[in-house]
C-alpha cells in the first residue's frame, strides 16, 4: 500500500515555464488537496477535490490549476511559474464521509523558481 | 471561516524538560476534528493525533499528552521529558465539515528545539 505518492521530489524551474506536480493515492479516498508550505506561514490550501470531476479553490489558488479525472490522481499545474511559487508542495488525501477524517500526506515536492 | 492560532513560534528547551505547545482554534461548526502533526527536519508530515469535537477526554500516548478544552477552544500538546528527537516543527490543524467539503486548516507551526 503506497499511500500518497508525489512526484517529483525536487524541481527547479525558470520563470515562465509550466509544469505539473503529480499526486496519486491508492486508498480510494474521496478527498484530495494540495497545500503549499512557506516559512512562517504554515500550510496553506491551494485547491481541493471532493471526488472525481469536482474541484474547488482553496486559500491561495492563483497561478495554479487542477483537475480530477480519476479518483486516484490529482495533478497540480503551474501555468507560468513565478519566483513567488518557490515553495514546498504537499498533496493530501482523506476518506471523508462516514469513513472519518484521517488525512494522509505525500512526502512533498520542493520547487524552486529562478 | 475557520482559523488555527499557534501563538508560540519558536520554543527552545533543554532535554528532559516538559514543554507545552499551545493551539487555539475558531470554527462555527459544531462537528469538527483537531489534529497535531510533526514535521521533523527531514520534511515529511507525521500524524500524531486526531480528536473530534464530541470527545473532550484528554489523551496520553507515551511522553505525549493532549488537553482539549472546548470552553476555551484550545487543543494543547505537552511533551514530557523532552528528547533531542522531539526537535521539529509542530502543526495544529482543524477540519470542519461544510456541506460535502472537507478542508484542513493549519496553524503556522511551532519550531521546537530540544538541546542536549
Amino acid at each position: 500500500n503506497a499511500g500518497v505518492t508525489q512526484t517529483p521530489k525536487f524541481q527547479v524551474l525558470k520563470t515562465g515555464q509550466s509544469m505539473t506536480l503529480q499526486c496519486a493515492q491508492d486508498m480510494n479516498h474521496e478527498y484530495m488537496s494540495w497545500y503549499r508550505q512557506d516559512p512562517g506561514m504554515g500550510l496553506r490550501l491551494i485547491h481541493y477535490s471532493v471526488g472525481a470531476g469536482i474541484t474547488d479553490q482553496g486559500e491561495v489558488p492563483n497561478g495554479y490549476n487542477v483537475s480530477r479525472s480519476t479518483t486516484e490522481d490529482f495533478p497540480l499545474r503551474l501555468l507560468s511559474a513565478a519566483p513567488s511559487q518557490t515553495s514546498v508542495y504537499f498533496c493530501a488525501s482523506s476518506p471523508g464521509g462516514s469513513r472519518g477524517y484521517g488525512y494522509t500526506f505525500g512526502s512533498g515536492t520542493r520547487l524552486t523558481v529562478v | 471561516a475557520q482559523k488555527v492560532t499557534q501563538a508560540q513560534t519558536e520554543i527552545s528547551v533543554v532535554e528532559k524538560e516538559d514543554v507545552t505547545l499551545d493551539c487555539v482554534y475558531e470554527t462555527r461548526d459544531t462537528t469538527y476534528y483537531l489534529f497535531w502533526y510533526k514535521q521533523p527536519p527531514s520534511g515529511e508530515l507525521v500524524f500524531l493525533i486526531r480528536r473530534n469535537s464530541f470527545d473532550e477526554q484528554n489523551e496520553i500516548s507515551g511522553r505525549y499528552s493532549w488537553n482539549f478544552q472546548k470552553s476555551t477552544s484550545s487543543f494543547n500538546f505537552t511533551i514530557t521529558a523532552s528528547q533531542v528527537v522531539d526537535s521539529a516543527v509542530y502543526f495544529c490543524a482543524l477540519s470542519s465539515r461544510t456541506g460535502a467539503n472537507s478542508k484542513l486548516t493549519f496553524g503556522k507551526g511551532i519550531t521546537l528545539s530540544v538541546r542536549p
